[in-house]
């Protein structure tokens, strides 16, 4: 079975540009979330879906930064404009919904915003 | 107060030997859970271990152990017969209350790299 799938896998860009990045969840989850990792401040969560409806979104930054998911079987996180201190890995997870259950991440996006 | 602490920034062990991983936690709730996933230098989050608050015995997957300590509020991960591929970036995460139906939210603590030599 086919895991969480993101891409890209790495996203160079310049300071100011829009950046958008994919998630697609392992089929039949009904939970999807958005992380960033940081040297400095570790794994955060961004923001999460249960049955693509955002239900917690304390963790977005700031403005700039935006998440949808129109369908169950597909999420982006945007940047707009990105800024060199939003360089990180980005990591999709998504999750069954059972208690045990773990969530299961994709390979994650690298990126860097020069 | 940070919900997941793992004091060990680093260790080294040998191979073959064992290690222990730990984790302290703070809430307040009754039901909960913890997991343990490892980040190996490829990047990716790999799930090892899951313990819930009610489960009366420690968690066991293959090599990988929890020692859960609930009094203590420590959930701490063994891992048995170090093995090369062993290196890596490992995280305990909590999901406090009991698991929803609109989702289930982790935070997770630092990590401890472990290093694992010849």
């Amino acid at each position: 079975d086919a895991g969480v799938i993101q891409s890209p896998r790495h996203e160079v860009t310049e300071m100011g540009q829009e950046v958008t990045l994919r998630c697609k969840p392992i089929s039949g989850h009904n939970s999807l979330f958005w992380y960033r990792q940081t040297m400095m401040r570790g794994l955060e969560l961004l923001i999460y879906f249960n049955n693509n409806v955002p239900i917690d979104d304390s963790g977005m930054p700031e403005d700039r930064f935006s998440a949808k998911m129109p369908n169950a079987s597909f999420s982006t996180l945007k940047i707009q404009p990105s800024e060199p201190r939003d360089s990180a890995v980005y990591f999709c997870a998504s999750h069954l919904g059972l208690a045990e259950a773990p969530q299961y991440f994709g390979p994650g996006t690298r990126l860097t915003v020069l | 107060a940070q919900k997941i602490t793992q004091t060990q920034p680093g260790m080294f062990v040998q191979e073959k030997e064992a290690v222990t991983l730990d984790c302290t936690y703070d809430t307040s709730d009754q039901s909960y859970g913890l997991f343990w996933y490892k980040q190996p230098s490829s990047g990716e989050m790999i799930f090892l271990i899951y313990q819930g608050s009610y489960d009366e015995q420690n968690a066991t997957e293959g090599r990988y152990s929890l020692n859960f300590q609930k009094a203590r509020k420590s959930a701490n991960l063994v891992i048995s017969a170090s093995q090369l591929g062993d290196s890596a970036m490992y995280f305990c995460a909590m999901r406090e209350g009991r698991a929803k139906a609109a989702g289930n939210k982790l935070t997770f603590g630092g990590g401890t790299r472990v290093l694992v030599k010849p």
